[in-house]
């Protein structure tokens, strides 16, 4: 079965441009959830979706957002690029909320 | 905020030594934890997980550890390998899908001594 697969691996976007994500979840997973990973802050929570919906929301300004197709494959988007925003973006996928999460290898967005 | 914090940033062990990887969770209303493995340039990988009506779980080469009562958490890697080289988080999270998705620690970077 193939894992989570995220793409690009890598991008580099200049401030104030606009960035799309996309994740697709391990078959028969439902369940998506976006995390942001710096060296100073680790791991944070974004958001999660679940059958199209999103259910919850990590502490990030609304330049963030995402959203899920009814073949459960996701997509994040941030707009207005930061500097700050450089991170590696860690999508994961489970069968349902709480369920066991399994991650992709991330997208390393450096913006410059 | 709550969070999920490890002891130690960095743990250096023998090839072929147990390793112990420690992990004190604050949030009393946690009930599922999961370790994870990541190694540069990758996502985190899963482990093990525990829920909290349990106090041990083993797994290949390896186990956790929940004490509920002083709130910790710890990863025992039996007979490490260089291969076990990586930054190790564990993470918090309720069984039906926390508010907050994954709480996850600081990690520990586990290196392997020849």
């Amino acid at each position: 079965k193939a894992g989570v697969t995220q793409t690009p691996r890598y991008l580099i976007k200049t401030r104030g441009q606009q960035v799309t994500l996309s994740c697709s979840p391990i078959s028969g997973h439902r369940s998506v959830s976006w995390y942001q990973q710096t060296p100073g802050q680790g791991l944070q929570f974004l958001f999660e979706y679940f059958s199209e919906t999103q259910r919850n929301k990590g502490n990030f300004p609304g330049r963030f957002s995402g959203r899920q197709f009814s073949n459960s494959r996701s997509e994040m988007n941030v707009s207005t690029l930061e500097l700050g925003d450089s991170a590696l973006y860690l999508c994961a996928s489970s069968l349902g909320p709480g369920g066991v999460a399994f991650f992709g290898q991330g997208t390393r967005l450096t913006v410059v | 905020g709550e969070s999920v914090g490890l002891h130690l940033p960095t743990l250096s062990v023998q090839e072929g030594d147990n390793s112990i990887i420690n992990c004190a969770y604050s949030n009393s209303a946690s009930d599922y934890f999961i370790w994870y493995k990541q190694e540069s340039g990758k996502g985190p990988q899963f482990i093990i997980d525990i829920r909290s009506n349990m106090d041990k779980r083993q797994g290949q080469r390896v186990t956790v550890l929940l004490n509920k009562t002083v709130k910790h958490l710890s990863l025992q890697i039996a007979a490490t390998q260089p291969g076990d080289s990586a930054v190790y988080f564990c993470a918090e999270t309720f069984s039906g899908g926390g508010a907050d998705g994954l709480t996850f620690g600081k990690g520990t970077h586990l290196i392997i001594q020849p």
